[in-house]
């Protein structure tokens, strides 16, 4: 079936413009993860989705970043007033709740803040 | 002490090598162990996982975990040129429901023809 896919796969901004990420998780998975990929830091959890109980924020970093997920599928994750350290690639998984450790990643969106 | 450890290569070996890929971990909460497979400008794909120690196999891949020395390795045999990748080691724990996963930096590794 589908995998997740993220949407647009890659961005070009300027610094200070506001930026929204888009990811359409497997159908049927209840759990959704947006991560960020960057080169110096690797792979770090930003934010957790789970049906319709409050998200899990603990690993946003700063107040620019926010998300939200529409009726328990696709979610936005938005970036306001991009800095040049916001550039990295931005990774979405999904998962069946029960086996939340099974995450599958989609493509990710490449952020570039000039 | 980092959470995790991972070198990060670059590891080349010669087609039809045994490659041996390994992380250490702080974290004793930790209890599912995962690899990742990451080509270049993709999203990262779920090889294997395994929540106890011991060794699982699939195919050419054996996932290792030792949990009293906080160790995970990622044999793979008989490699292939299409094994060319990055290799990310991660680790989950149920944590108020949420199993956010916490990755190595990932090792690059090249099969040679």
């Amino acid at each position: 079936g589908a995998g997740v896919s993220q949407s647009p796969s890659n961005k070009v901004t300027e610094k200070g413009k506001d930026v929204e990420l888009r990811c359409d998780p497997i159908s049927g998975h209840t759990a959704l993860y947006w991560y960020r990929q960057s080169l110096g830091q690797g792979l770090e959890f930003l934010i957790y989705f789970q049906g319709n109980s409050a998200p899990d924020k603990s690993g946003l970093p700063s107040d620019r970043f926010s998300a939200e997920r529409t009726g328990g599928s696709v979610s936005t994750l938005t970036i306001q007033r991009t800095q040049q350290e916001d550039s990295a690639v931005y990774l979405c998984a999904s998962s069946i709740n029960r086996a939340g450790y099974e995450q599958y990643f989609g493509p990710g969106t490449r952020l570039t803040v000039t | 002490q980092k959470e995790v450890e991972q070198d990060p290569g670059p590891l080349s070996v010669p087609e039809g090598a045994i490659v041996s890929l390994n992380c250490t971990y702080s974290n004793s909460a930790f209890q599912y162990f995962m690899w990742y497979r990451q080509y270049s400008r993709k999203g990262p794909e779920l090889l294997m996982y395994t929540y106890s120690s011991g060794n699982k196999e699939d195919g050419r891949f054996t996932a290792q975990v030792d949990k009293s020395s906080k160790y995970i390795s990622l044999f793979i045999r008989d490699s292939q040129p299409s094994d060319s990748a990055t290799y990310l080691c991660a680790f989950a724990y149920s944590g108020a429901g949420s199993y956010q996963l916490t990755f190595g930096k990932g090792t690059k590794l090249s099969v040679i023809p």
